[in-house]
């Protein structure tokens, strides 16, 4: 079945710069990764996803990479803010597989002021 | 977000005991799904529904039981065969299983006394 790998597993940043969280996958039919943001106690909530036809997708200040070949994707997040801080964790699906999910580890981003 | 109800928020269970935690959509989604989620740690699939009357396991079914006997419903129970439930449940749904946005409710807290 598929697996899904994210590093770092922790990530400290100064406010304003940017950070990168990349996730590797193994099966090559997993066709949509998307990006939760998950603070303490809370639920994950969506930020951004890509499907398998995109390289690229941007919102504002978060954009999402995608690259096929290799099997990875990544999250980056510029001009970061104290409320950036939570933990990120990438997903991936295939369609023909009921449309679950499987999720890395997970990202804990401090963002410091 | 919104759409997905799940109670109680908080559970205490003695061992040996049943509990059965409950999901409720209005989305008028096909898919639902349980998630469990340790502290620290990623979210790992339990079991999941694409359509009324029809369940799969997922990676962590064992000491698990689900029905979906409404679309709209998709309650879980932890038996006392699961020797450590204590963790964060996350019910999700999705318009269908082809790769839509998951979503997820607010989340359950079990812990064993």
């Amino acid at each position: 079945g598929e697996n899904v790998e994210q590093h770092p597993s922790t990530l400290s940043v100064q406010e304003g710069d940017s950070a990168v969280i990349k996730c590797t996958y193994s099966d090559s039919a997993s066709n949509y990764f998307p990006w939760y943001k998950q603070e303490l106690g809370k639920r994950p909530q969506l930020i951004i996803d890509i499907r398998s036809n995109v390289g690229e997708k941007k919102d504002q200040r978060i954009a999402v990479t995608l690259n096929k070949t290799a099997k990875h994707f990544s999250l980056h997040i510029t001009e970061t803010q104290p409320e950036d801080s939570a933990v990120y964790f990438c997903a991936a699906s295939m369609w023909n597989q009921g449309g679950k999910l499987i999720f890395g580890q997970g990202t804990e981003l401090s963002v410091k002021p | 977000d919104g759409g997905i109800t799940q109670s109680p928020k908080y559970l205490f269970r003695k061992e040996g005991q049943n509990v059965t935690l409950s999901c409720e959509q209005n989305l008028n989604h096909d898919a639902m799904y349980w998630y469990r989620q340790d502290p620290g740690q990623g979210l790992r699939l339990i079991y999941y529904s694409q359509i009324v009357n029809d369940f799969q396991k997922g990676d962590i079914a064992e000491g698990y039981s689900v029905s979906r006997e409404k679309k709209e419903s998709f309650p879980l129970t932890v038996t006392s065969a699961q020797k450590n439930p204590t963790a964060f449940y996350l019910c999700a749904s999705s318009k269908d299983h082809s790769g839509n946005t998951i979503y997820f409710g607010e989340g359950s807290w079990l812990t064993v006394v």
